[in-house]
């Protein structure tokens, strides 16, 4: 079945560390994202890549790595220069060339606790 | 950047019920999506609706683009209607901004 993928589901993490969450997609899309979520509130973007090999900051970047080697894969690295990282994170794929829209798919999340 | 606010935040209803959830934005846009965030955390898209209205089961959108507001109708609410309901609306390049959502509870 084609989707989109994040692992692992619960992720918990001392200060201090650097940590990496995964999502693939095998949806064959152009477009991946990031997104965080706090409680209560909507969804704020942290990086986006249109294409392999290219990506650009959203509005919330600072503390956060991203690389993109691989139409699939999109993988999230949370820096220690992350101040707050305790939040629900969320991937998503789009592609408007074939779909003529915009529409965004997403997996199902991670959520990490900073202890 | 863009404004999108949503109303009401929150909403209780009884299975059966109707309700309309509403999406006001700031500028002109190409692209308006209604997604559903299950107790999970999953969102799931349920309109690409930059204008015009669509409708799917007992769920239909209307966006009034000139108006710049989008509605969210939901007819005979069941339990499994539950959750957020967000808005969202190209702040860029394939870029979307989200609304805060709104919280539904429907009790059986």
């Amino acid at each position: 079945d084609g989707g989109i993928t994040q692992s692992p589901k619960y992720l918990f993490r001392k200060e201090g560390q650097n940590v990496t969450l995964s999502c693939e997609q095998n949806l064959n899309h152009d477009a991946m994202y990031w997104y965080r979520q706090d409680p209560g509130q909507g969804l704020r973007l942290i990086y986006y890549s249109q294409i392999v090999n290219d990506f650009q900051k959203g509005d919330i970047a600072e503390g956060y790595s991203v690389s993109r080697e691989k139409k699939e894969s999109f993988p999230l690295t949370v820096t220690s220069a992350q101040k707050n990282p305790t939040a629900f994170y969320l991937c998503a794929s789009s592609s408007p060339h074939e779909t003529r829209t915009d529409t965004q798919y997403f997996g199902p999340g991670t959520r990490l606790t900073v202890l | 950047g863009i404004q999108v606010e949503q109303s009401p935040p929150d909403l209780i209803l009884q299975e059966g019920a109707n309700s309309t959830l509403r999406c006001n934005f700031s500028d002109s846009v190409n692209n308006l999506q209604w997604f559903h965030q299950n107790p999970w955390g999953q969102l799931i898209n349920l309109f690409y609706i930059p204008s015009g209205t669509k409708q799917n089961g007992r769920l239909s959108a209307t966006t009034v683009a000139t108006e710049r507001y989008s509605l969210l109708y939901i007819s005979s609410s069941q339990t499994t209607d539950s959750g957020v309901y967000f808005c969202a609306v190209e702040g860029g390049f394939q870029k979307l901004v989200f609304g805060t959502g709104t919280r539904l509870l429907v009790s059986p």
